[in-house]
C-alpha cells in the first residue's frame, strides 16, 4: 500500500521556464511533507518543507503548495535551471502525539532541465 | 548544524561476511535514528528505527537477526549486515533525527553502496 505517491517518473523541461512536481498521499495522519533532491550513490538533500496548518511555503526558485482537502501537494521551480536536473522524493510524517515520525516517501520523479 | 558522518561510502564484501555501516551526527544529538535501504531506481525504503538506548523497531520484511542495529549513544548508530547475501546489494542511508520546538529535523548521510560478491 503505497501512502505516498509520485505518479510521474520523469519530467523535462526547458531551461528558465517553471518545472511542477506532484505528490498525492493517503494517510490522513501525515501533517508534515518534505520534498529532496537526491543523485545517484548520495544521500537526499532537503529543500523545503510544509506544515499541515499551511498550504504554501517559499524559499528563493522553491515553493511548495498543499491541498489539504484533496491530498495532494506540488514542488515548483521557477526559474528551472540545469544544476536542478535530479530526482526529486516528496515524503510525508506524522509528527502528532504517539507518532514515530518516521518518514514516508515517494518513488521520486526525474527532473531534466535541458539547457 | 546538523551535519551528518556515514561510513564507509562504498564497501565490497564477500558473501557471507558482515559488514558495519556507521552513522555519527556531528554536531547535534539524534534522539532516533531511522535505516533506510534504496534498490536501483526505487525509493527510499525504511528498514528500522532506534532511539538511543533502546531495541530498534523493525519494519515488515526486515529481519531483525540479519540488520543488526545498535544506538548506543545519541551521537552515533550503526548498522551491521550480517552473513551478507548478493541480495542485500543496496545503498543504505542512515536519517539522524533531532527533535525540535515544533517540528523534528530529519537528516541524510551520504549514504553506503554495499555491493556484496
Amino acid at each position: 500500500d503505497q501512502q505516498v505517491k509520485q505518479n510521474s517518473p520523469s519530467l523535462s523541461v526547458q531551461e528558465g521556464r517553471i518545472s511542477i512536481l506532484n505528490c498525492d498521499y493517503t494517510n490522513s495522519m501525515f501533517d508534515y511533507f518534505l520534498w529532496y533532491k537526491k543523485y545517484p550513490a548520495e544521500g537526499p538533500t532537503f529543500l523545503i518543507s510544509i506544515s499541515s496548518i499551511k498550504d504554501k511555503n517559499e524559499d528563493g526558485r522553491f515553493t511548495v503548495f498543499l491541498n489539504k482537502s484533496a491530498k495532494h501537494l506540488s514542488l515548483h521551480i521557477v526559474p528551472s535551471q540545469p544544476g536542478d536536473s535530479a530526482v526529486y522524493f516528496c515524503a510525508a510524517s506524522a509528527q502528532g502525539g504517539g507518532s514515530n515520525y518516521k518518514l514516508t516517501f515517494g518513488k521520486g520523479t526525474l527532473l531534466t532541465v535541458n539547457p | 548544524g546538523a551535519v551528518v558522518s556515514q561510513h564507509p561510502s562504498w564497501v565490497i564484501c564477500k558473501s557471507g561476511t558482515s559488514v558495519k555501516i556507521e552513522c555519527r551526527s556531528l554536531d547535534f544529538q539524534a534522539t532516533t535514528m531511522f535505516w533506510y535501504r534504496q534498490f536501483p531506481k526505487q525509493s527510499l525504503m525504511l528498514m528500522a528505527t532506534s532511539n538511543e538506548g533502546s531495541k530498534a523497531t523493525y519494519e515488515q520484511g526486515v529481519e531483525k537477526d540479519k540488520f543488526l542495529i545498535n544506538h548506543a549513544s545519541l551521537t552515533l548508530s550503526t548498522l551491521t549486515v550480517t552473513s551478507a547475501h548478493p541480495e542485500d546489494s543496496s545503498f543504505y542511508i542512515c536519517s539522524p533525527m533531532y527533535r525540535g520546538l515544533q517540528v523534528h529535523g530529519y537528516t541524510f548521510g551520504s549514504g553506503t553502496r554495499l555491493t556484496v560478491v
